[in-house]
C-alpha cells in the first residue's frame, strides 16, 4: 500500500510554545488529508479535513485558531498546535487520500506523540 | 455514514482463524465496508474493503451477508503480531470521512 510519513514521531514541548507536525504522502498525490487525535485507550477522533490549496474544514469542537492546518501541496500537510497546553498532549495521526484506478484509498501515517509539560 | 457495532474484545489462539463480526444494519447501497486495524501506538493500517461480494487479499477475507447488514473479517491463521484493535467502518469512499468507532480489541495468545 501507499506510504504516509509523519515527522516528528515524538515531541515534548513546554506549555505555551507551538509545535508543528508534518505529514507527507511519499508515493502518491493526496488530494485530501485528514488529521486525527487519539487519547489513551480511546478511538481516533477526526479533527479536520484539508484539500490541497484550500482552507481546512474543522470538526465541531475543534479550535481552528489553535490547530492550524496547511495543505500546501499534494504531498504535504502540516498541523501546528499553537500555545500548547498539557491537555493538548495526545497522539496525532494524519491520513492521506488519493485515487487508485478511480477509487479513493486512504492511508495513515505512523502518528506523532505530543507531550506538553 | 452508517454506524457499526462490534464486540469490544475477542481472544484467539495463535494459528487459529480469527473471525471478527461487525453489524451495520443501516448501511446504504453506495457504502462500502472497510476494515482497518491499529497496533498499539501506531497509525491505522488498511486491511480490506468490499461492497457486496466476498473479498480476499493477502491479509484477510471479508464475508458480507447477502442483505449487507453485517460482515465478518477473517484472519485465517492468526499470529501474535495480529494483536490489535480492529475497526469496521462503512462509508462511500468518496467525499465522506472515515469515522472510527470503538473497534474490537483482538488478543492473540499462545
Amino acid at each position: 500500500g501507499a506510504v504516509v510519513s509523519q515527522h516528528p514521531s515524538r515531541v515534548i514541548c513546554k506549555s505555551g510554545t507551538s509545535v508543528k507536525i508534518e505529514c507527507r504522502s511519499l508515493d502518491f498525490q493526496a488530494t485530501t488529508m485528514f488529521w486525527y487525535r487519539q487519547f489513551p485507550k480511546k478511538s481516533l477522533m477526526l479533527m479536520a479535513t484539508s484539500n490541497e490549496g484550500s482552507k481546512a474544514t474543522y470538526e465541531q469542537g475543534v479550535e481552528k485558531d489553535k490547530f492550524l492546518i496547511n495543505h500546501a501541496s499534494l504531498t504535504l500537510s502540516t498541523l501546528t498546535v499553537t500555545s500548547a497546553h498539557p491537555e493538548d498532549s495526545s497522539f496525532y495521526i494524519c491520513s492521506a487520500r488519493g485515487t487508485s484506478g478511480g477509487f479513493y484509498e486512504q492511508y495513515f501515517g505512523p502518528g506523532t506523540r505530543l507531550t506538553v509539560t | 455514514d452508517a454506524k457499526t457495532t462490534q464486540p469490544p474484545s475477542m481472544d484467539c489462539a495463535e494459528g487459529r482463524a480469527a473471525n471478527l463480526p461487525c453489524n451495520h444494519s443501516t448501511i446504504s447501497g453506495n457504502e462500502y465496508v472497510y476494515w482497518y486495524r491499529q497496533i498499539h501506538s501506531q497509525g491505522p493500517q488498511y486491511i480490506i474493503h468490499g461492497l457486496k461480494n466476498n473479498e480476499t487479499n493477502e491479509m484477510a477475507s471479508l464475508i458480507i451477508t447477502e442483505d449487507r447488514k453485517s460482515s465478518t473479517l477473517i484472519l485465517p491463521h492468526a499470529t501474535l503480531r495480529d494483536t490489535a484493535v480492529y475497526y469496521c467502518i462503512v462509508y462511500t469512499g468518496t467525499a465522506s470521512k472515515l469515522t472510527f468507532g470503538t473497534g474490537t480489541r483482538l488478543q492473540v495468545t499462545l
